[in-house]
């Protein structure tokens, strides 16, 4: 596709189940990054992938969380055991290269909601 | 420990006034800022860039500069659009490293 797509758009889930978040980067994009925005806050970095190499877990809040990246094609944010904190619009960005200053597009994020 | 500071969390101007938003950095070694603007329920997008050997870079409207001495940056939008009420978001990253700091966002509304 032309942009970055993330799905669901919108998810609400009952505290304590689990969630899968999938994220589509630009074609050809090396780079990938999960990035979280919960309520009157910033964006906070989760995680990076990078062609092969290992990713960049360390902005996970929790061993809750994890991410899978499949080549540099599709990548998955799972959150197990949601908690009510972990309600937040979840961002996924790509890049063409690791050098610094090549600009993220970003997707439109998944709202989660946990009651 | 916040990084990148947006101090203001919410802005209003007039139409085709100025609008200025600010944003500052603690860490010295940053050497490259973005600025992002996002709309409700759409992801941020780039809008303006600066690298720490420039201190300004224009582009149309938007004009942004950067104070190194003071760790301070602000972006500028003459004239100022009902189209450009959104969120403005700066980032800041440096040399070698690929993480991305950004700050917490500053709310623009711009009155027709």
């Amino acid at each position: 596709g032309a942009g970055v797509s993330q799905s669901p758009s919108n998810k609400v889930t009952e505290k304590g189940k689990d969630v899968e978040l999938r994220c589509d980067p630009i074609s050809g994009h090396t780079a990938l990054y999960w990035y979280r925005q919960r309520l009157g806050q910033g964006l906070e970095f989760l995680i990076y992938f990078q062609g092969n190499s290992a990713p960049d877990k360390s902005g996970l809040p929790s061993d809750r969380f994890s991410a899978e990246r499949t080549g540099e094609s599709v990548s998955t944010l799972t959150i197990q055991r949601t908690q009510q904190e972990d309600s937040a619009v979840y961002l996924c960005a790509s890049s063409a290269d690791v050098d610094h200053g090549e600009k993220l597009f970003f997707g439109s994020g998944t709202q989660l909601s946990v009651l | 420990d916040q990084q990148v500071k947006q101090n203001s969390p919410s802005l209003s101007v007039q139409e085709g006034r100025i609008s200025i938003l600010n944003c500052d950095y603690t860490n010295s070694m940053f050497d490259y800022f973005l600025w992002y603007k996002k709309y409700p329920a759409e992801g941020p997008t780039f809008l303006i860039s600066i690298s720490s050997i420039k201190d300004k870079n224009e582009d149309g409207r938007f004009t942004v500069f950067l104070n190194k001495s003071a760790k301070h940056l602000s972006l500028h939008i003459v004239p100022s659009q009902p189209g450009d009420s959104a969120v403005y978001f700066c980032a800041a990253i440096y040399s070698g490293t690929y993480k991305y700091i950004f700050g917490t966002g500053t709310r623009l509304k711009v009155l027709a």
